[in-house]
């Protein structure tokens, strides 16, 4: 079962910020919320992940609401190469990743 | 440090054959997950290994098996192929058990005809 819910497709323009939204409603107390991505035709490339404090690295940020029950991927200044398809993921110590259809991003030039 | 390589990066079987996919991680990393991904399906784990032992499985027929070999080193082999078989292969690496932060190789496609 899906435990996210993620809009299926979004675009956003190049150098500007894309904000891509994630509804995790029944997430546990030990649960954290991963973000991977897939280009066309590569693996899926890890991104970041947090539990409950907003996390920042040298691809995204992501920030965590208070209630923990959703979550934004922040990609600061967008780039052609971030067009890919970003899976919004709910695991405790799991290493099996459930990876529902992901949202769609499209930089535009 | 060298990613996650796969072997061979594409597959032509037929129906009723078996196959072996390989699957090499990143240096240091013990854990390895299979991934198979399908236009229908999506993106859907299919086991793990650590220490040469499954650790974890997902929902597919026994058709499906893999091993690990004592350098981390992964294969996967599917019997008895069907057409639904046809599909993106994805092996996954990790430092360990339970470690969600996994590294992902290019994936062998195979065509089940």
């Amino acid at each position: 079962d899906a435990k996210t819910t993620q809009p299926p497709s979004m675009d956003c323009a190049e150098g500007r910020a894309a904000n891509l939204p994630c509804n995790h409603s029944t997430i546990s107390g030990n649960e954290y919320v991963y973000w991977y991505r897939q280009i066309h035709s590569q693996g899926p490339q890890y991104i970041i992940h947090g539990l409950k404090n907003n996390e920042t690295n040298e691809m995204a940020s992501l920030i965590i609401t208070e209630d923990r029950k959703s979550s934004t991927l922040i990609l600061p200044h967008a780039t052609l190469r971030d067009t890919a398809v970003y899976y919004c993921i709910v695991n405790g110590a799991n290493s099996k990743l459930t990876f529902g259809k992901g949202i769609t991003l499209s930089v535009r030039p | 440090k060298a990613g996650v390589t796969q072997t061979p990066r594409y597959l032509i079987k037929t129906r009723g054959q078996q196959v072996t996919l390989s699957c090499s991680p990143i240096s240091g990393h013990r854990s390895v997950s299979w991934y198979q991904q399908t236009p229908g399906q999506g993106l859907q784990f299919l086991f793990e290994y650590f220490s040469e032992t499954q650790r974890n499985k997902g929902n597919f027929p026994g058709r499906f098996s893999g091993r690990q070999f004592s350098n981390s080193r992964s294969e996967m082999n599917v019997s008895t192929l069907e057409l639904g078989d046809s599909a993106l292969y994805l092996c996954a690496s990790s430092l360990g058990q339970g470690v969600i932060e996994q590294y992902f190789g290019p994936g062998t496609r195979l065509t089940v005809t």
